[in-house]
């Protein structure tokens, strides 16, 4: 079956500029997680969905960051004014447990 | 000091090779943990789940050490196509992975 899938694949934003990240998970998965890569680094949990709700928001670095999810199903993440230290891979993930998360490719972000 | 922590290598062995990574976490209300492995430029996948008994996937092993907050993960009979990203992985509250940054594996021939 289809897995998690994300666009864009690629995007490349101008400092200050605002951008929005799509994923969508796999069908009837409940959860939907977000996490950030930056070059040789570890994975960086951004927010947590469970259905259309977030109730862990934590790991959003600042109020430029916000995600929403709508439907229990898509779920859009916006980085408003973007700064160079934003460039990282964007990942998402869906589960059904908590025990495996299914990742999609991810987009990579590069803040010029 | 990060939550978890894993030696980034790269450890270099030939095929035929067995290697060990290790890792500890520093949040003892951790529950779950597992080895995720990352591809060059592609997205983390489940290796396995570490339980406190000790498991076993053909030829990979995993144990935990509640008591040392201790992780590893052994290698036997290493191919080329083991080659990767290790991922050690705690599951924090709220259903929050809390990723290590991963050891890199090179097999040669």
């Amino acid at each position: 079956g289809a897995g998690v899938s994300q666009s864009p694949s690629n995007k490349v934003t101008e400092k200050g500029k605002d951008v929005e990240l799509r994923c969508d998970p796999i069908s009837g998965h409940t959860a939907l997680y977000w996490y950030r890569q930056s070059l040789g680094q570890g994975l960086e949990f951004l927010i947590y969905f469970q259905g259309n709700s977030a109730p862990d928001k934590s790991g959003l670095p600042s109020d430029r960051f916000s995600a929403e999810r709508t439907g229990g199903s898509v779920s859009t993440l916006t980085i408003q004014r973007t700064q160079q230290e934003d460039s990282a891979v964007y990942l998402c993930a869906s589960s059904q447990t908590s025990v495996e998360q299914y990742f999609g490719p991810g987009t990579r972000l590069t803040v010029t | 000091r990060k939550e978890v922590e894993q030696d980034p290598g790269p450890f270099n062995v030939p095929e035929g090779a067995t290697v060990a990574f290790n890792c500890t976490y520093s949040n003892s209300a951790s529950q779950s943990f597992f080895w995720y492995r990352q591809d060059c430029r592609k997205e983390p996948k489940l290796l396995m789940s570490v339980y406190s008994s000790g498991n076993e996937d053909g030829r990979f092993t995993a144990q935990l050490n509640r008591a040392s907050q201790y992780i590893s993960l052994l290698i036997r009979d290493s191919k080329l196509s083991d080659s990767a990203t290790y991922l050690c992985v705690a599951l924090s509250y709220g259903n929050k992975l809390v990723f290590g940054a991963g050891t890199i594996l090179r097999v040669k021939s």
